[in-house]
């Protein structure tokens, strides 16, 4: 089993939909959950980053964090075209400079 | 946020011969880096950790003496491919870690696409 589980999709969706990706992962000592965004051939860019669980909202954009049931979330409302891409969750352990775990990915695409 | 550039962008080269990567950290001072390699929809696999001053630290798996890894200043690290054969085509993102930011928040350079004929 995978530390971190996510569905690669693909997803497609309506211009204007809300969108709801999710990761699930098995190790409690997550504690910094992040959602980064990758375009075809670039390199990814950071989203949302939420510590421990609660949700955060930055513009259209949502992240939940279910740490009793090792589940998070990104909402996005409004989607748009441009908002097409490969999104990434990523969770690390507290207080330190370990490096991240990554999910698979799911590639989002939002048709006009 | 922060940026991190990767040089090049692109490199293509025949096998056996050595290519480098640059990772800079342009507005921020970095002590430790990230290398990363990407296959065609997948996600990123941790390749090593480059600590400014030290050795890097190697994930399983990773030859150290086939990607070599330099982090001789806070804004740069660099990833050496050597001996590159066709298996090592790949796109290769690395990462730096803001101190000033979250605890374990990192920013991603553009990637380097390497193919080797």
């Amino acid at each position: 089993q995978k530390e971190v589980e996510q569905d690669p999709g693909p997803l497609s969706v309506p211009e204007g939909a809300i969108v709801s990706l999710n990761c699930t992962y098995s190790n409690s000592a997550f504690q910094y959950f992040m959602w980064y965004r990758q375009y075809s051939r670039k390199g990814p860019e950071l989203l949302m980053y939420t510590y421990s669980s609660g949700n955060k909202e930055d513009g259209r954009f949502t992240a939940q964090v279910d740490k009793s049931s090792k589940y998070i979330s990104l909402f996005i409302r409004d989607s748009q075209p441009s908002d097409s891409a490969t999104y990434l969750c990523a969770m690390s352990p507290s207080g330190s400079a370990r490096q991240l775990t990554f999910g698979s990915g799911t590639q989002l695409t939002v048709l006009p | 946020g922060a940026v991190v550039s990767q040089h090049p962008s692109r490199v293509i080269c025949k096998s056996g011969t050595s290519v480098k990567i640059e990772c800079r950290s342009l507005d921020f001072q970095a002590t430790t880096m990230f290398w990363y390699r990407q296959f065609p929809k997948q996600s990123l696999m941790l390749m090593a950790t480059s600590n400014e001053g030290s050795k890097a630290t190697y994930e399983q798996g990773v030859e150290k003496d086939k990607f070599l890894i330099n982090h001789a200043s806070l804004t740069l690290s660099t990833l050496t491919v050597t001996s590159a054969h066709p298996e090592d085509s790949s796109f290769y993102i690395c990462s730096a870690r803001d101190p000033s930011g979250g605890a374990n928040e990192q920013f991603f350079g553009p990637g380097t696409r390497l193919t080797v004929l």
